[in-house]
């Protein structure tokens, strides 16, 4: 499939553990986005990659939320020290370059995390 | 900051009746709206979109116009089929930054 693909699709894990969550973009999409759904709620933003370098993380809750792209393709969003508050799904979206204001974003199916 | 709120859901509608979801944005400066739906099982989709005051995004069947004077984007349809159920997203972006979410709309379409 040409669309973006998230791993893994479920992810369940204990307090105080470390987890990756993967995602494949669109071929040739330099913009990336992480976003993080909790239930009942809309998409909200962690943080904008544009090629290799993160150009906006405003959204990252704390520094136990790190996310790298060090080849401008796949994405790791890495979370430290899993708290039950970080249980939700996290999706991944890219667009062609900045995609401009009207530029579409699309979107992968998501990582639902649950942290025990 | 930006904000988008959304009519409270869950909407449950019987087949070919008419659809109003209610959005409101409040944001500084001419963003750009849009509506996302996610079905089922799926992942966000972009459904259409405006990019200045008075355009009209048309997908569907499903329309919504930018109106400035009002902060409003209400997406609307007049025959809704089962296979619209799911759950719509209003949302804006300004220039080439993220874009901003409503809560999302749960929507059912009963036969």
């Amino acid at each position: 499939g040409a669309g973006v693909s998230q791993t893994p699709s479920n992810k369940v894990t204990e307090k105080g553990k470390y987890v990756e969550l993967r995602c494949d973009p669109i071929s040739g999409h330099t913009a990336l986005y992480w976003y993080r759904q909790s239930l009942g709620q809309g998409p909200e933003f962690l943080i904008y990659f544009q090629g290799t370098g993160a150009a906006d993380d405003s959204g990252l809750p704390n520094d136990r939320f790190f996310a790298v792209r060090p080849e401008g393709s796949v994405s790791t969003l890495k979370i430290q020290r899993t708290e039950r508050g970080d249980s939700a799904v996290y999706l991944c979206a890219s667009s062609l370059q900045r995609g401009g204001p009207s530029g579409e974003l699309f979107f992968g199916e998501g990582s639902r995390l649950t942290v025990l | 900051g930006d904000s988008v709120t959304q009519m409270e859901g869950p909407v449950t509608l019987s087949e070919e009746a008419f659809l109003t979801i209610n959005c409101t944005y409040t944001a500084t400066g001419y963003p750009s709206l849009f509506w996302y739906v996610q079905y089922p099982g799926e992942g966000l989709q972009l459904l259409l979109k405006a990019t200045k005051a008075d355009d009209k995004g048309s997908n569907k069947g499903f329309e919504a116009t930018y109106r400035k004077e009002t902060t409003s984007f209400h997406l609307e349809k007049g025959s809704v089929q089962v296979s619209d159920s799911a759950v719509y997203f209003c949302a804006l972006r300004q220039g080439a930054q993220k874009l901003v979410f409503g809560q999302g709309t749960r929507l059912t379409i009963n036969p």
